[in-house]
């Protein structure tokens, strides 16, 4: 199966900084990437598609000034959670597209203090 | 809207013992389902999947089959073992949503040695 690589696996940062998370598929080309938001004992909450070369889809309640989606290649999509707070403490997890099938990267923890 | 239910958790079995996990969907087209295994601070993975009615998907013993008429999707597997822990989400993608995919809540399973 395809390999979606995600980094970093975890990150604890203060209130009002931002962090950045990459997402990049290894073995295939992904023009549409997709990023989940999941609470602890809770499904996957889609957040937004990312689209190589244009702007991202957010899903509706989502703040696009909140979580920066860039997707400049085929092979990489980044997410900035900008000036994180507490609330924003979550798994993220990236999926890129082969053949309708879905390869999820590791996910990251993001723990804000 | 397209929809995933599946059967809450968590379910809690011993070794060897049998295992179904409900999953029933809605959809507006002609869906392929997927069951996606998350173990324990990782990503998702995909355990099986089936494109069109009366396909049956399978992998590592688990079984699933594509079943139109009642819009299920079962997750089984004859004998269960504690590396199967896991959460387990029972997925739909439709290429009429742009090949989003739509997961149920997932359901928390526990093997007992």
């Amino acid at each position: 199966g395809a390999v979606v690589s995600q980094h970093p696996s975890r990150v604890i940062c203060k209130s009002g900084t931002s962090v950045k998370i990459e997402c990049r598929s290894l073995d295939f080309q992904a023009t549409t990437m997709f990023w989940y938001r999941q609470f602890p004992k809770q499904s996957l909450m889609l957040m937004a598609t990312s689209n190589e070369g244009s702007k991202a889809t957010y899903e509706q309640g989502v703040e696009k000034d909140k979580f920066l989606i860039n997707h400049a290649s085929l092979t990489l999509s980044t997410l900035t959670v900008t000036s994180a707070h507490p609330e924003d403490s979550s798994f993220y997890i990236c999926s890129g597209t082969v053949k309708n099938i879905q390869y999820f990267g590791a996910g990251t923890r993001l723990s804000v203090l | 809207g397209d929809s995933v239910t599946q059967m809450e958790g968590p379910v809690t079995l011993s070794e060897e013992a049998f295992l179904t996990i409900n999953c029933t969907y809605t959809a507006t087209g002609y869906p392929s389902l997927f069951w996606y295994v998350q173990y324990p601070g990782e990503g998702l993975q995909l355990l099986l999947k089936a494109t069109k009615a009366d396909d049956k998907g399978s992998n590592k013993g688990f079984e699933a089959t594509y079943r139109k008429e009642t819009t299920s999707f079962h997750l089984e597997k004859g004998s269960v073992q504690v590396s199967d822990s896991a959460v387990y989400f029972c997925a739909l993608s439709d290429d009429t949503g742009g090949f989003k995919t739509i997961f149920g809540a997932g359901t928390r399973l526990f093997v007992k040695a």
